[in-house]
C-alpha cells in the first residue's frame, strides 16, 4: 500500500457520460498529479494542483477537469466520454515542502481503470 | 527539450543475466532521475533515484548509471529473475513555479525468461 487512495478501482460507463475519479493523497502529501495511461502507452500528464491551487497543465482535455478541496483530496472530472478516453488513471502525490529533498519524489496509487463503452 | 527518450521499448532477458535500459535527456534544469518499476495492473512505484551530482547509484541488484556530460542515464539489473518482469520507466524532474514537473519516458517491457 503506497499510502495514495484511489477510488473506484474499477469503472464502465457509456460515452457522452460523465465520471468522477477521485484521489486521496498519502499523509502530510501538499501536491497531488493525475496522469492517463492508455492501453500499452506511457504515463501522460494531466494536471497538478499544490496546497488547493493548480500548479502546471499538461495534455488534459477541455472536457476533463480536476480540483484539490481543503483537505488535500483531489477529483478529476472526465465528461462527454469517448472510446478514446478509456484508460488507466493514476493519482501520485509529493511532499514538496524542501524543494532540495530527494524525498520530493511522487507516490502513486493503484489507478482507476476507466472502460468506456 | 521537455522529452525523456528511453530505450528499448521492450527487453527480453534469461535468467541471470543483465538487464539495461537507457534513457536520455536535453533539458540540464532537471535535478532528479527516479525509476518507477509498475507490475500489470498495478501503479508504477519508486525503485531507485539518482541525483545529476553523482554518478552511480547502487541498491541491490539495481544500479543507476549517470552520465551527465553525455545527458544520459541508465538502468543496470544484474543477475535478472523472472520476477523483475514488468514494465519500467524513467523520469526527470525540474523545479518550476515553487513546485516541481516529472517527465516521463515511454517505457520498457522487461521479461525475464525462467
Amino acid at each position: 500500500d503506497s499510502g495514495v487512495t484511489q477510488t473506484p478501482k474499477h469503472l464502465i460507463t457509456a460515452t457522452g457520460q460523465r465520471v468522477t475519479l477521485r484521489c486521496s493523497p498519502r499523509s502530510g502529501d501538499l501536491s497531488v498529479y493525475w496522469y492517463q495511461q492508455s492501453l500499452d502507452q506511457g504515463l501522460q500528464f494531466l494536471i497538478q494542483y499544490y496546497n488547493g491551487e493548480e500548479r502546471a497543465k499538461g495534455n488534459i482535455l477541455e472536457r476533463f477537469s480536476a480540483q484539490q478541496f481543503p483537505d488535500l483530496h483531489s477529483e478529476l472530472n472526465l465528461s462527454s466520454l469517448e472510446l478514446g478516453d478509456s484508460a488507466l488513471y493514476f493519482c501520485a502525490s509529493s511532499i514538496h515542502r524542501d524543494l532540495n529533498s530527494g524525498a520530493n519524489v511522487l507516490t502513486f496509487g493503484a489507478g482507476s481503470r476507466l472502460t468506456v463503452l | 527539450q521537455q522529452q525523456v527518450k528511453q530505450s528499448p521499448q521492450s527487453l527480453i532477458v534469461q535468467k541471470g543475466g543483465i538487464s539495461i535500459i537507457n534513457c536520455a535527456y536535453e533539458n540540464t534544469a532537471f535535478d532528479y532521475f527516479p525509476w518507477y518499476q509498475q507490475f500489470p495492473g498495478k501503479g508504477p512505484a519508486l525503485l531507485i533515484a539518482i541525483r545529476p551530482d553523482v554518478s552511480e547509484k547502487k541498491e541491490g541488484r539495481f544500479t543507476i548509471s549517470f552520465n551527465k556530460s553525455a545527458k544520459q542515464f541508465s538502468l543496470h539489473i544484474m543477475d535478472s529473475q523472472p520476477g523483475d518482469s514488468a514494465t519500467y520507466f524513467c523520469a526527470a524532474r525540474y523545479p518550476t513555479s515553487g513546485t516541481y514537473k516529472y517527465i516521463f519516458g515511454t517505457g520498457t517491457r522487461l521479461k525475464v525468461l525462467a
